[in-house]
């Protein structure tokens, strides 16, 4: 089976840009959560989509936003780049269809650097 | 939802048992506790869960006493390839809080 997948995996922008990255779940994976990853504030839950429906969200600026399709993949965007947005943007996705114990698969990620 | 906190880092030498313990004192009820294993420039990988006693996978141990405030994680006999930042968390309300993560470093 395969596993989660981000493209692309590596981009560079310009502060005031914005910015779409793509997630696809595993297969079957109905949940899709985002976490944004930096040196020093380590991973950050951004929110968490099932079925098309945004269930949950961190403490992130309204500049980051997502959504889920049909078939489960997901997008994020962040519009107004700043420098403080250059981080690893993780996404995992799980069964989940239960609160609390589940297994989240990340995918490898995608390096965003705003310069 | 619970904040965990973990050693920041630990040294092993390959072959050794590593216990890495976690404190968790705000767990819910339905909180689950995890532990995930990452490598430099990857996505977290899902290592083991457990709700309380004990569970055992073909790569580690969790040890979750009765009041659910702390956990440990065991990795049996570990190699240089362990080497990695390895973070416990609690997850419920269909949001997962990471913490810092405890860096593991397996010495030759």
């Amino acid at each position: 089976k395969a596993g989660v997948t981000q493209t692309p995996r590596y981009l560079i922008k310009t502060r005031g840009q914005q910015v779409t990255l793509s997630c696809s779940p595993i297969s079957g994976h109905r949940s899709v959560s985002w976490y944004q990853q930096t040196p020093g504030q380590g991973l950050q839950f951004l929110f968490e989509y099932f079925s098309e429906t945004q269930r949950n969200k961190g403490n992130f600026p309204g500049r980051f936003s997502g959504r889920q399709f049909s078939n489960s993949r997901s997008e994020m965007n962040v519009s107004t780049l700043e420098l403080g947005d250059s981080a690893l943007y993780l996404c995992a996705s799980s069964w989940q269809d239960r609160v609390g114990g589940y297994e989240q698969y990340f995918g490898p990620g995608t390096r965003l650097t705003v310069t | 939802l619970a904040k965990t906190t973990q050693p920041i880092s630990m040294d092993s030498y390959e072959g050794q048992e590593v216990n890495i313990t976690c404190s968790h004192n705000n767990i819910a009820t339905n909180d689950y506790i995890t532990w995930y294993q990452q490598f430099p420039s990857q996505g977290p990988r899902f290592i083991i869960q457990g709700y309380k006693t004990k569970v055992t996978n073909e790569v580690a141990s969790l040890f979750i006493p009765a009041d659910r405030k702390s956990s440990t994680l065991s990795l049996p006999r570990v190699s240089l390839s362990d080497t990695a930042v390895y973070y416990c968390l609690v997850s419920g309300g269909f949001k997962t809080i990471f913490g810092a993560g405890t860096r593991l470093f397996v010495k030759a």
